[in-house]
């Protein structure tokens, strides 16, 4: 069955500073895609970005980027220079493709990440 | 476009109560899903609907809970009699497009406390 772990439940950090946020997951399939989320405090859910299990590329938009690695099961993302409006708690998360299969997307617990001016 | 609309935002009642949750997804999505978001069991899939039929609904937690989506634009999670522990935050979202790629828009959610 899917799962992703987001292994650290807490971050705590001071205002440009660097921080990453890790993702493991596991699956049986090799088609896949890996979502990143935001939740701000007002609570709604906000899509950063989703990849394909056959896209190893890093992504970089601004301060955000992402590393996808298969051989360790992870995506991590990182903020460069985090800024106050970062505070969030920010999900992972995994959808398998399969013919005739389910459309789970299935969610990491969150890390909750606070910035501190 | 509005994005996705909930209904009510919060709710308190008591248990023993009927509650309706309800949904309106972005026009032009085919696909809608209830997540329902607790501290000790995170964001869990309960249903989705996929052109308006429901198409996977094993994380309905006990038959207490129902989901309807009579059209395209309109969606309802019931929980009759509502206990305690349904307490939560309950989110819709839709998307449309290929298998297992979808981008989910969710609403801003329906906090629901139960007493």
């Amino acid at each position: 069955a899917q799962k992703v772990t987001q292994a650290q439940t807490e971050i705590s950090v001071v205002e440009k500073e660097d921080v990453t946020l890790d993702c493991v997951y596991e699956t049986r399939d090799t088609t896949y895609y890996l979502f990143w989320y935001k939740q701000p405090p007002s609570g709604e859910l906000v899509f950063l970005i989703r990849r394909n299990s056959f896209d190893e590329q890093n992504e970089i938009s601004g301060r955000y980027s992402w590393n996808f690695q298969k051989s360790t099961s992870s995506f991590n993302f990182t903020i460069t220079a985090s800024q106050v409006v970062d505070s969030a708690v920010y999900f992972c998360a995994l959808s398998e493709v399969y013919q005739g299969g389910s459309e789970k997307l299935v969610f990491g617990k969150g890390t909750k990440l606070t910035v501190n001016p | 476009d509005a994005g996705v609309i909930q209904s009510p935002r919060h709710e308190v009642t008591e248990m023993g109560q009927e509650v309706t949750l309800r949904c309106k997804p972005i026009s032009g999505h085919d696909y809608l899903f209830w997540y329902r978001q607790t501290m000790m069991r995170g964001l869990e899939l309960l249903i989705y609907f996929n052109n308006n039929v429901p198409i996977d609904d094993s994380g309905m937690p006990e038959d207490r809970f129902s989901a309807k989506m009579p059209n395209a634009s309109f969606s309802t999670l019931k929980i009759q009699p509502s206990e305690p522990r349904d307490s939560a935050v309950y989110f819709c979202a839709s998307s449309q497009g290929q298998s297992g790629a979808n981008v989910l828009t969710f609403g801003a959610g329906s906090r629901l406390t139960v007493l």
